[in-house]
């Protein structure tokens, strides 16, 4: 079954420090999206992907962070200069229809962990 | 705006037991609400979902979860708990004025007891 896959699944970085955080999205899928929660908080919407640009952002996606699809497989969550409070999981997930439709189900990759020391 | 509140952090039950698992969600639209959930150093997988067709949602590994709109609840649930369900759990809610956002409740972490 195919699969959204995250690398690395740990990151350990300091203070100030940029970070790419990768993942491979299901093939046939055109909506990309991202994702982290913060340890014992909700899963938050950063980003989301279509046809090589943002469709929207959320508040926390501020000017540090930028998103790529470099090639036709791999979509990075890029983080300029992280911060302690950058500490979180980070989701990524791809749709095959538009988000905000019944049927434009998620499927979320299995998240890296990055910590900001 | 959309939101979901999961009601209870932690659920422990008895294997065999019935699983109940709270989801209460605002919106100013019709919702379309998910549930999903996280096994150990594993990303999230849809449980089930509704788009408002039934309002008796079946999902995978035996859950299934009722829309209630004049509750604006969508509670998960199980017949029967097996050790396998020991899992985290999230709600989440989106719809047609949400643009591109999953709202995602704050997880509930299901512990089934031998």
């Amino acid at each position: 079954e195919p699969e959204v896959t995250q690398t690395p699944s740990h990151q350990v970085t300091q203070m100030g420090q940029e970070v790419i955080l990768r993942c491979v999205p299901i093939s046939n899928h055109l909506y990309f999206y991202w994702y982290r929660q913060i340890l014992g908080q909700k899963v938050e919407f950063l980003v989301s992907f279509y046809n090589n640009e943002i469709s929207e952002k959320s508040e926390i996606f501020d000017d540090q962070f930028s998103v790529e699809r470099p090639d036709g497989s791999n979509f990075t969550l890029k983080i300029r200069s992280t911060k302690l409070e950058d500490s979180a999981m980070y989701f990524c997930a791809s749709s095959e229809l538009p988000p905000g439709t019944g049927g434009g189900e998620q499927y979320f990759g299995p998240g890296t962990r990055l910590t900001v020391t | 705006a959309q939101s979901v509140t999961q009601l209870g952090s932690h659920v422990s039950v008895s294997e065999g037991a019935l699983v109940l698992l709270r989801c209460n969600y605002s919106s100013s639209v019709p919702p379309y609400l998910f549930w999903y959930v996280q096994y150990p150093n594993q990303g999230l997988q849809l449980l089930l979902k509704y788009t408002s067709a039934a309002t008796l949602v079946k999902g995978i590994n035996g859950f299934e979860a009722e829309f209630k709109k004049s509750e604006t609840s969508f509670h998960l649930t199980k017949p029967s708990a097996h050790m396998s369900d020991a899992a985290e759990y999230f709600c989440a809610v989106t719809g047609s004025n949400t643009g591109n956002q999953f709202y995602f409740g704050t997880g509930t972490s299901l512990t089934v007891i031998p």
